[in-house]
């Protein structure tokens, strides 16, 4: 399945965080989404292949995920604030020839003090 | 934009019930509706994808329906046991599926022992 690495993240305000998603193999795309409590998963940003094929959703300034290699992602939240708590998930799924169900991780949980 | 929408918010019936949640969005023009299952703390897990051209899905005690033009699905759970208690969401997929899942806020459910 979808892996993700930390499964948990305490940090303090204005510190850096990144989070390793490592998709299902033969999966082309990749999404990551972040959950508040309470709220379904919100979009972030997609990837297809080694691109970002949408982050309309991606928080522009401190925000940045990258797959430069087309399979594992990570994803850097800079100056972090009290605000970006939240679990973030990341899914896979294979479009080609498929229906392009999406498949999720266990999630990172960050918290930020 | 798309808006997701699923009711009841919660939901608590006794072991053994037939039940049905609901989920309705605002644009019908889909590609996908996927039903996932979440337990508190941890990721999704897909219970049912539906195209936009097929009506409905089963897989063992759950039947998902979809009526596309009047922007609804249901989700159909068969004798209810203790282990279906979770949080179930509905998310609908656009533009040919390039795009992330929208999703509603989800339905609280709890099977009574």
């Amino acid at each position: 399945g979808v892996s993700q690495d930390p499964r948990h993240k305490i940090t303090k305000r204005g510190q850096n965080v990144t989070f390793r998603c490592d998709p299902i193999s033969e999966h082309n795309r990749l999404y990551w989404y972040r959950q508040t409590l309470g709220q379904g998963p919100e979009f972030l940003i997609y990837f297809q292949g080694t691109g970002a094929a949408d982050d309309s959703g991606l928080p522009k300034d401190r925000f940045f995920a990258v797959r430069p290699e087309g399979s594992v992602s990570t994803l850097k939240i800079q100056r972090t604030e009290q605000g970006d708590s939240a679990m973030y998930l990341c899914a896979s799924s294979w479009k080609r020839g498929g229906n392009n169900e999406q498949f999720f991780g266990p999630g990172t949980r960050l918290t930020v003090l | 934009k798309q808006e997701v929408t699923q009711i009841p918010a919660a939901l608590s019936v006794p072991e053994g019930e037939n039940l049905v949640l609901n989920c309705s969005f605002t644009d019908s023009a889909i590609y996908n509706l996927q039903w996932f299952r979440q337990d508190p703390g941890k990721g999704l897990t897909s219970l049912l994808l539906i195209q936009s051209s097929q009506r409905e899905q089963t897989s063992g005690r759950l039947n998902a329906s979809l009526d596309k033009s009047s922007g609804r699905s249901t989700l159909y759970i068969a004798a209810s046991q203790p282990g279906d208690s979770a949080t179930y969401l509905c998310a609908v997929g656009a533009r040919g599926g390039a795009d992330g899942l929208t999703f509603g806020k989800g339905t609280h459910l709890i099977i009574q022992p």
